[in-house]
């Protein structure tokens, strides 16, 4: 079945450490996204990519970076310039940007030990 | 900035009855809305979209609402049962067509 698969699951984030979330699609879509969302709220865009090896920041992209290297491939990484960085974070992906819907992965929460 | 706001009560209501859940947005209105379903722990699942000059769109037990005038969505579950119990959320499309903004989402209970 085609879909969007994330990891890990759960994370865990040391002070000053950088580390990297996955997220991989197999839909073929264009266009992919990253979220954060906290507790009792919405979703917030961190990044977004329309094509390979290009993209565009999103409200909330302080402290974060991304690669799109592969049209399956969109992995976060937060690093350690990301001052709270607990929250449960959602990748999608759409498959061009007409006013499609988007395709969620099940996300990865992280936390900080 | 275009915002869209959600209810942040959770809506809790007997099984049977219908679900209404309200979304309101500023500005000018998007030309489409999206709605989508959170379970917890889980990314959201898209369920309808409504374009601008559609008053009302169904799907099964599900009906969404888009007023201009009033500046709101609504999103309707007729014959509500406890597993429509989720999160509820509204997103706007940008003009551009290429980014959602979403509103804080509804928790909706029902009981049996």
């Amino acid at each position: 079945d085609g879909g969007i698969t994330q990891s890990p699951k759960y994370l865990f984030r040391k002070e000053g450490q950088n580390v990297t979330l996955s997220c991989e699609q197999n839909l073929n879509h264009d266009a992919m996204y990253w979220y954060r969302q906290d507790p009792g709220q919405g979703l917030r865009l961190i990044y977004y990519s329309q094509i390979v090896n290009d993209f565009q920041k999103g409200d909330i992209a302080e402290g974060y970076s991304v690669s799109r290297e592969k049209k399956e491939s969109f992995p976060l990484t937060v690093t350690s310039a990301q001052k709270n960085p607990t929250a449960f974070y959602l990748c999608a992906s759409v498959r061009d940007t007409s006013n499609q819907p988007q395709h969620f992965g099940d996300g990865t929460r992280l936390s900080i030990l | 900035s275009q915002k869209i706001e959600q209810n942040s009560e959770a809506l809790n209501i007997q099984e049977g009855k219908t679900a209404t859940l309200t979304c309101n947005y500023t500005n000018y209105s998007p030309a489409y809305l999206q709605w989508y379903r959170q379970d917890p722990g889980r990314g959201p699942v898209f369920l309808l979209l409504i374009r601008e000059n559609e008053k009302e769109k169904r799907k099964e037990r599900l009906k969404v609402t888009f007023d201009t005038t009033l500046k709101q969505s609504l999103f309707h579950i007729t014959a509500s049962q406890p597993a429509d119990s989720a999160t509820y959320l509204c997103a706007r499309v940008n003009n551009a067509g290429n980014m959602l903004t979403f509103g804080g989402g509804t928790r909706l209970m029902v009981k049996p």
